[in-house]
């Protein structure tokens, strides 16, 4: 069965650094989210991308982040100079046009220190 | 604003026995989804199961199924005969069937299977 992939699982940085969060979605999906979960908490909605754009962030997603689709399969996320506040589980999903679920990869832990 | 509330932070039931796990949501459309996903320890999301607002019968999956209100805005989620490999946080979660169809989660109910 095909699956959302995600790469790395766990990803340390120190503060200031930038990270790229690799994902590749379900092949024939044509939309993309990120959503993060601070330990403890609600997930949260970050971006979602179609067609090769951005179509809804939220107000998390500020110009720190940016997200990609550098080559039709990987949809990367960017922090550009990271903050002990983005430490958390990030999620990648992807949905298909015909269909109503998001799949989900098995997440990336980043821990800024 | 759409919201998403599970009021019981943690529950814990008996292998074999039955649990529900309560979730109310606010929204004013008309047409959205919701969802029920699993995250156990290794915090992979898995979905459960889910429901189409516009379908008036309860969604079903093996041991799992659904009691859907929508005039109270009401999405339980039921499990049957709870095996162990339940223990999990269990999320739930509505989208707004609109293009972007982002989800919107709750808090999570921590679910622990005793043996």
């Amino acid at each position: 069965e095909p699956e959302v992939t995600q790469t790395p699982s766990h990803q340390v940085t120190q503060m200031g650094q930038e990270v790229i969060l690799r994902c590749v979605p379900i092949s024939n999906h044509l939309y993309f989210y990120w959503y993060r979960q601070i330990l403890g908490q609600k997930v949260e909605f970050l971006v979602s991308f179609y067609n090769n754009e951005i179509s809804e962030k939220s107000e998390i997603f500020d110009d720190q982040f940016s997200v990609e689709r550098p080559d039709g399969s990987n949809f990367t996320l960017k922090i550009r100079s990271t903050k002990l506040e983005d430490s958390a589980m990030y999620f990648c999903a992807s949905r298909g046009r015909l269909t109503d679920t998001q799949y989900f990869g098995p997440g990336t832990r980043l821990t800024v220190l | 604003a759409q919201t998403v509330t599970q009021s019981q932070p943690e529950m814990s039931v008996q292998e074999a026995e039955t649990v529900t796990l309560s979730c109310t949501y606010d929204t004013s459309e008309n047409n959205y989804y919701l969802f029920w996903y699993k995250q156990p320890p290794s915090r992979q999301m898995i979905l459960v199961i889910r429901q189409e607002a516009y379908k008036q019968q309860n969604a079903t999956e093996n041991r799992f199924s659904v009691n859907f209100q929508k005039a109270a805005k009401s999405f339980s989620l039921k499990i049957s005969d709870s095996q162990l490999g339940d223990t999990a946080m269990y999320f739930c979660a509505m989208d707004n069937a609109g293009n972007n169809r982002k989800l919107i989660w709750g808090l999570g109910t921590s679910l622990a299977v005793n043996p």
